[in-house]
């Protein structure tokens, strides 16, 4: 079956580390987003790529890292500049970033800085 | 700025009855609206979407209702049933290559 698949689903990091949180689709979408959700927050966009080798930041880029160096990947890093990072990570696609279409979304990754 | 505003964060119905979320946006080139439900620790789920050209979009017990002048949509969800109990999200997209943007979420209850 098509679908977004992220991992882990739970990570723990000590201060000062660097991780990486993995999102992967077979959807064969264009476009790729994560967000951060925070309690009372909401969704709020972290870095989003339209295409591959092409990426934006969104409203909470700082602390954070992407790359996508292929069209199923989009791996998220959570850096050691991320002043508080603890928060429940999503993973989103979209199928083509010039046409009004739903967002798909993972299943998302709980952080917890230990 | 909060560009899509979702001003109650909780609503509590009873079994059978109607839930009505509601959502206000700001933003003038928002051509896109959807409503998202999500549990607990899961990612959200697409409910239903509509588009500016239209004033409603019905899909079973999921009505939107889009009034563009108001920049207001609201979710109708008839009747309500235990299982609708989760969190849900209205967002909104722009034509062309915006991501969506999400408000921050209503909590729905539904008792039996």
């Amino acid at each position: 079956d098509g679908g977004i698949t992220q991992s882990p689903k739970y990570l723990f990091r000590k201060e000062g580390q660097n991780v990486t949180l993995s999102c992967e689709q077979n959807l064969n979408h264009d476009a790729m987003y994560w967000y951060r959700q925070d309690p009372g927050q909401g969704l709020r966009l972290i870095y989003y790529s339209q295409i591959v080798n092409d990426f934006q930041k969104g409203d909470i880029a700082e602390g954070y890292s992407v790359s996508r160096e292929k069209k199923e990947s989009f791996p998220l890093t959570v850096t050691s500049a991320q002043k508080n990072p603890t928060a429940f990570y999503l993973c989103a696609s979209r199928k083509n970033r010039n046409l009004n279409t739903e967002a798909f979304f993972g299943q998302g990754t709980r952080l917890t800085v230990v | 700025d909060q560009q899509v505003k979702q001003n109650s964060p909780s609503l509590s119905v009873q079994e059978g009855r109607i839930s009505i979320l509601n959502c206000d946006y700001t933003n003038s080139m928002f051509d896109y609206f959807l409503w998202y439900k999500k549990y607990p620790a899961e990612g959200p789920t697409f409910l239903i979407s509509i588009s500016s050209i239209k004033d409603k979009n019905e899909d079973g017990r999921f009505t939107v209702f889009l009034n563009k002048s108001a920049k207001h949509l609201s979710l109708h969800i008839v009747p309500s049933q235990p299982g609708d109990s989760a969190v849900y999200f209205c967002a909104a997209g722009a034509s062309g290559n915006t991501p969506l943007v999400f408000g921050k979420g209503t909590r729905l209850s539904v008792i039996a």
